[in-house]
C-alpha cells in the first residue's frame, strides 16, 4: 500500500459528460501529480500541485482542470468527455519536490 | 522533445535467471532517474532510483546502473521470479521538471 487514495476505482460514463477524480496524498507529502495511461502511451504527467499552488502542467487538455485543496487533496476534473479520454488516471505524491514519486492505485475511466 | 526511451518493449526471462532492462534517455541535464514496477491492475510501484552523481546502486535484488557518457539506464533483476512479471518503466527528472517517463517493457517469467 502506498499510502496514496485514489477514488473511483472505475468510472464509466458517456460522451459530454463530466467526472471527477478524487486522491488522497500520503500523510505529509505536500506535492501531487496526475497522470494518465492508455494503452498506447506510457504514463503521461498531466499537472501538478504543491501544497494548494499548481506548479507544472504537462499535456494537460482545456478540457481538464484539477485543484488541491487545503487538506492537500486533489481533484483532477473531466469534462465534455470523448471516446479518448478512456484511460487510467493515476495520483501520485511526494514530499519533496520531483522526488520518488508514490501512486495510487488509479482509476479506470471508460467513455462511452 | 527529449523523452526517455527503453530498447525493448517485451523481455522473456527463465525463472532463476537474471534480467536485464534497459533504459536510453536524451536530456543530458536529468540528474535523477527511478525505475517502476507495475503490476496488472495496479499503479507503478518504486523500485530503485540513483542520481548523477553516481553510476550504481544496489537494493535488494535489483541494481540500476548509470552510464551518463552514452545516456543510459538499466536495471538488473537477480535470481527473477515469477513475481517479478511486470510492465517495468524508467523515468528521468531534473531540477524543477517533473518525472517522464518511458513507455515500459513487459517482463514474462517462465517458470
Amino acid at each position: 500500500d502506498s499510502g496514496v487514495t485514489q477514488t473511483p476505482k472505475h468510472l464509466i460514463t458517456a460522451t459530454g459528460q463530466r467526472v471527477t477524480l478524487r486522491c488522497s496524498p500520503r500523510s505529509g507529502d505536500l506535492s501531487v501529480y496526475w497522470y494518465q495511461q492508455s494503452l498506447d502511451q506510457g504514463l503521461q504527467f498531466l499537472i501538478q500541485y504543491y501544497n494548494g499552488e499548481e506548479r507544472a502542467k504537462g499535456n494537460i487538455l482545456e478540457r481538464f482542470s484539477a485543484q488541491q485543496f487545503p487538506d492537500l487533496h486533489s481533484e483532477l476534473n473531466l469534462s465534455s468527455l470523448e471516446l479518448g479520454d478512456s484511460a487510467l488516471y493515476f495520483c501520485a505524491s511526494s514530499s519533496l519536490y520531483n522526488e520518488k514519486l508514490f501512486f495510487g492505485s488509479g482509476t479506470q475511466l471508460s467513455v462511452l | 522533445g527529449e523523452s526517455v526511451g527503453l530498447h525493448l518493449p517485451t523481455l522473456s526471462v527463465q525463472e532463476g535467471d537474471n534480467s536485464i532492462i534497459n533504459c536510453a534517455y536524451s536530456n543530458s541535464a536529468s540528474d535523477y532517474f527511478i525505475w517502476y514496477k507495475q503490476e496488472s491492475g495496479k499503479g507503478p510501484q518504486f523500485i530503485i532510483d540513483i542520481r548523477s552523481n553516481m553510476d550504481k546502486r544496489q537494493g535488494q535484488r535489483v541494481t540500476v546502473l548509470l552510464n551518463k557518457t552514452v545516456k543510459h539506464l538499466s536495471l538488473q533483476i537477480a535470481a527473477t521470479q515469477p513475481g517479478d512479471s511486470a510492465v517495468y518503466f524508467c523515468a528521468e527528472g531534473s531540477g524543477n521538471t517533473p518525472l517522464v517517463f518511458g513507455k515500459g517493457t513487459r517482463l514474462s517469467v517462465i517458470a
